[in-house]
């Protein structure tokens, strides 16, 4: 079946640093979602990708559709505390009518 | 706008009884879908609702079942619970052909 990976597993640092995290398939996807889940809590939606070079922003977050459409990016400018947490991306091909999950990106951010 | 609820929070129970999951979707949505979160396999589909009718099932036994209501508010059952069943159970709620879901806090259930 389809599996994303998700890179790095986790990272460190510093408080104020930009962030970078990908998320790559085996398989095309015509849609990207990045979310956001906190420790006992539901995964919260970040950002949404319909198409292949979107670049769309979120306040200090910025995802892109990569143009093989096998991958996406997540960035995270200017690093705060609250920025902590697990970030998944789930990706859906033409075919599937489910999304496919990584295993996601622990982030943690040091004071 | 409310978001999508989930009863109850946390659930313990033991081997061979059953369970039942409560979800009520966005006000507005009509798809739900539900999903099995775990340390080791992440975050897996089990099913997805529209208009009271399973449109797309995941990979798990029998044992996982589920069904919506006319309200869009929908069940998860779980009968002869396993170890391996203990997970947070997410619910995620969807409009009607968008491709965005957004998930409740989840359940957090534990077999022992």
């Amino acid at each position: 079946g389809q599996q994303l990976n998700q890179s790095p597993q986790s990272m460190f640092i510093q408080e104020g640093e930009d962030v970078s995290m990908n998320c790559t398939s085996s398989s095309i996807f015509n849609t990207w979602l990045w979310y956001k889940q906190d420790p006992g809590e539901g995964p919260v939606l970040l950002i949404a990708l319909y198409k292949a070079g979107e670049l769309t922003s979120n306040g200090r977050l910025t995802a892109q559709f990569g143009i093989t459409r096998k991958d996406s990016f997540l960035n995270i400018s200017a690093s705060i505390p609250s920025d902590v947490g697990i970030y998944f991306c789930a990706g859906r091909d033409n075919y599937g009518q489910n999304f496919v999950f990584g295993p996601g990106t622990r982030l943690s951010v040091l004071p | 706008k409310a978001g999508v609820t989930q009863t109850p929070r946390y659930l313990i129970k033991t081997r061979g009884q059953q369970v039942t999951l409560s979800c009520s979707p966005i006000s507005g949505h009509r798809s739900v879908s539900w999903y099995q979160q775990t340390p080791g396999q992440g975050l897996q589909f089990l099913f997805e609702y529209f208009s009271e009718t399973q449109r797309n099932k995941g990979n798990f036994p029998g044992r996982f079942s589920g069904r919506q209501f006319s309200n869009s508010r929908s069940e998860m059952n779980v009968s002869t619970l396993e170890l391996g069943d203990s997970a947070l159970y997410l619910c995620a709620s969807s409009l009607v052909g968008a491709p965005e879901q957004y998930f409740g806090p989840g359940t957090r259930l534990t077999v022992t």
